[in-house]
């Protein structure tokens, strides 16, 4: 079952825009990761954000996190092509083990 | 070495063939991970295993058999599939089965079953 829920499902923008994509979820959080697919291969940690953290930083990558409403927010700036990828937000399960629960996704086109 | 290698890229069997999935990580991870991913769909999890015990198994049917003869390799054993099982398979490996450890994923297997 999905935890989190993403939008917009697809998104697509010039070379050097930002590009924003929400998550939202529905159960209490340690944390909240973020990963990156490119083209149906395997993914790619991006940024993990704590929940007692509001906003991370990573190169070009902002993320923040809202517990009271639950939801975060990936925000890439300057967007690059090689930026083209779908993009998942992920969160623990309970019982102390690692199981991510994916969210549905936002494919993000960039074009030069 | 920071990679998850699976074998192979490509899969295409039979619902009648016996065929295995290997995954291996060389990073010291303690914790190892199959997901299954259909077109346009986000992961779901399969298993999970921990100090190669499986701790997770996310009711998938007993034609898909996980195993783990090492720290570094897991295994899923396909027999008797379905077509709707077609999908990429993808492991993962962290360095403990805690929520606060990111995920290393490997390629996929994508899987066709005929």
């Amino acid at each position: 079952s999905q935890q989190g829920e993403e939008d917009p499902q697809a998104l697509s923008i010039q070379e050097g825009e930002n590009a924003t994509m929400n998550c939202s979820y529905k159960t209490s959080i340690n944390n909240l990761q973020w990963y990156r697919q490119n083209s149906g291969r395997g993914l790619v940690h991006l940024i993990l954000i704590r929940s007692n953290e509001r906003e991370k930083h990573s190169g070009r990558l902002r993320v923040t996190l809202d517990t009271s409403k639950k939801s975060s927010s990936l925000l890439i700036t300057a967007s690059r092509a090689a930026d083209t990828a779908s993009y998942f937000c992920a969160t623990g399960g309970s019982g102390g083990y690692n199981k991510l629960i994916f969210g549905a996704g936002t494919r993000l086109a960039v074009h030069p | 070495d920071t990679e998850v290698t699976q074998t192979p890229k490509h899969l295409v069997m039979g619902m009648t063939n016996k065929k295995s999935l290997k995954c291996e990580q060389h990073m010291g991870h303690r914790a190892m991970y199959w997901y299954k991913q259909k077109a346009k769909k986000p992961p779901e999890l399969m298993f999970v295993y921990s100090y190669e015990k499986l701790s997770i198994n996310e009711s998938v049917p007993s034609r898909f058999s996980p195993e783990c003869p090492n720290s570094s390799l897991l295994n899923l054993h396909l027999h008797a599939l379905q077509p709707e099982d077609s999908a990429l398979y993808l492991c993962a490996s962290s360095h403990g089965a805690s929520e606060s450890y990111e995920q290393y994923f490997g390629p996929g297997t994508r899987l066709t079953v005929t």
